[in-house]
Parts: C-alpha cells; sequence; structure tokens
C-alpha cells in the first residue's frame, strides 16, 4: 500500500545551522499524490507547513522548502538557518485523490542555542 | 480563537474503563477525523465523518466506536480500555479529503493503567 518514511526520528542542529529532513514515499495506487509537510509545535495541534501537488514543483513557507521529486520518491524537507522557534515535530504525509491523509513517522527537531 | 478544541487534554483511566473524548470545530467543515499517534508509527486514522450521523471506518478502528453528533462536534469512545490504547488522540477538520488542508486540535493525551 502506500507509505511515508521519515528516516529521522530525532535531529539536533545548532541555531543558525542547516537543517534538512528527509522523506520518502510510496504510492501505488495513484501515480502522482499531493505531498505536505505539517509541523506540530509543543503543546499544539499539527498546522500545514507546506504542500505540493504538483511533480517538480517546490513549495515554501516560513523559511523551508520542499521539492516534490517524482523520481527519487522524495520530498526532503530544508531551511538554510534554523532558528529555537523552529524546534518541532515534522510530519511529511502524502494524499492520493479523495482519501485521507497518510502521515510519517515524524522527526522530532531541537534547535539548540 | 482555536478552531479545533478538544477535551479533556489529560485522561487517565483504567483497563476496562469507558472513555468518551470530545471534539468540537467551528470551521463549518464537512469532514473530521480522529487519529492516534504513537511514537514510531505517526498519525494513524481511527474513524472519519463527512457529515453529522456518518460515519467511515479508517486505518485502526478496533477498540474504537466514533459519532458525529452534529456537524461540529465528533466523539470517540473506548467501551473497554485497554493498554494498547494509551496514545496521543488528535481530532482534525477539513472541507473535504484530497488535497484540502486539515486543521488539528492540541490532542489528548490518554492514559489507560
Amino acid at each position: 500500500g502506500d507509505s511515508v518514511t521519515q528516516t529521522e526520528g530525532q535531529v539536533t542542529v545548532s541555531e543558525s545551522k542547516s537543517l534538512i529532513i528527509n522523506c520518502t514515499y510510496s504510492a501505488t495506487s495513484i501515480a502522482y499524490p499531493n505531498l505536505f509537510w505539517y509541523v506540530r509545535y509543543p503543546g499544539e495541534g499539527l498546522q500545514l507547513l507546506l504542500k505540493v501537488i504538483t511533480a517538480g514543483q517546490k513549495g515554501s513557507s516560513r523559511g523551508f522548502e520542499a521539492t516534490y521529486n517524482k523520481e527519487t520518491t522524495s520530498f526532503h524537507l530544508q531551511k538554510a538557518s534554523v532558528q529555537e522557534s523552529d524546534s518541532a515535530v515534522y510530519y511529511c504525509a502524502l494524499n492520493q485523490g479523495g482519501r485521507a491523509l497518510i502521515f510519517g513517522t515524524g522527526t522530532t527537531v531541537s534547535v539548540s542555542p | 480563537e482555536a478552531a479545533v478544541t478538544q477535551s479533556p487534554r489529560n485522561k487517565v483511566t483504567v483497563t476496562g474503563g469507558n472513555v468518551t473524548l470530545s471534539c468540537r470545530q467551528t470551521n463549518s467543515h464537512n469532514y473530521m477525523y480522529w487519529y492516534r499517534q504513537d511514537t514510531g508509527h505517526g498519525l494513524r486514522l481511527i474513524h472519519y465523518s463527512y457529515g453529522a450521523g456518518n460515519l467511515q471506518i479508517g486505518d485502526v478502528p478496533d477498540g474504537y466506536k466514533a459519532t458525529r453528533t452534529t456537524q461540529e462536534d465528533f466523539f470517540l469512545l473506548l467501551e473497554l480500555a485497554s493498554p494498547s490504547q494509551t496514545s496521543l488522540y488528535f481530532c482534525a477538520s477539513s472541507d473535504a479529503l484530497g488535497s484540502y488542508e486539515q486543521y488539528f486540535g492540541p490532542g489528548t493525551r490518554l492514559t489507560v493503567l
């Protein structure tokens, strides 16, 4: 079935350094799923960070970027310079047609001052 | 003000206990969802609904009932709680399935002793 894989459960990075969170997907029932990044800040619910619904396109929000790569079936999230306020849990997700989202396991990012 | 609220925020019960988790959304959305979040599993869909009186089975429905009483209110019922249901539960709403953004509540942490 369809799935989303996030290989890093926890990432620690220093403030002002770059961050990359890996996400790969498998979508067997549809060729071009819609891809999302959600973020959960401490004590809050998940909120949409960015989404891309067209292969080859890039989404960006709050300094984060992710490119929908159909060839490598990846949707990695990147930020050039992180801040302490970026400490959160990040979830990659896909949607295939008229169905509910499928989430990855989440990556906890801790930014140290 | 928060558009998706959940109550209680924390709940402790014993094995065999009866638990009801409540969710209310003021987004006027048609769809509402219940997820559970466990370490190493990401968010898994328990049940969802596309309107009052409707219920759709998700990916991990065993041991859970749900009821959508109004467009705003969606309840998750655990009639014989077990320790395996200890988890963080999220409610969400969206305008429709597919690529539409989901709006999440802050979560309910349930512990079954």
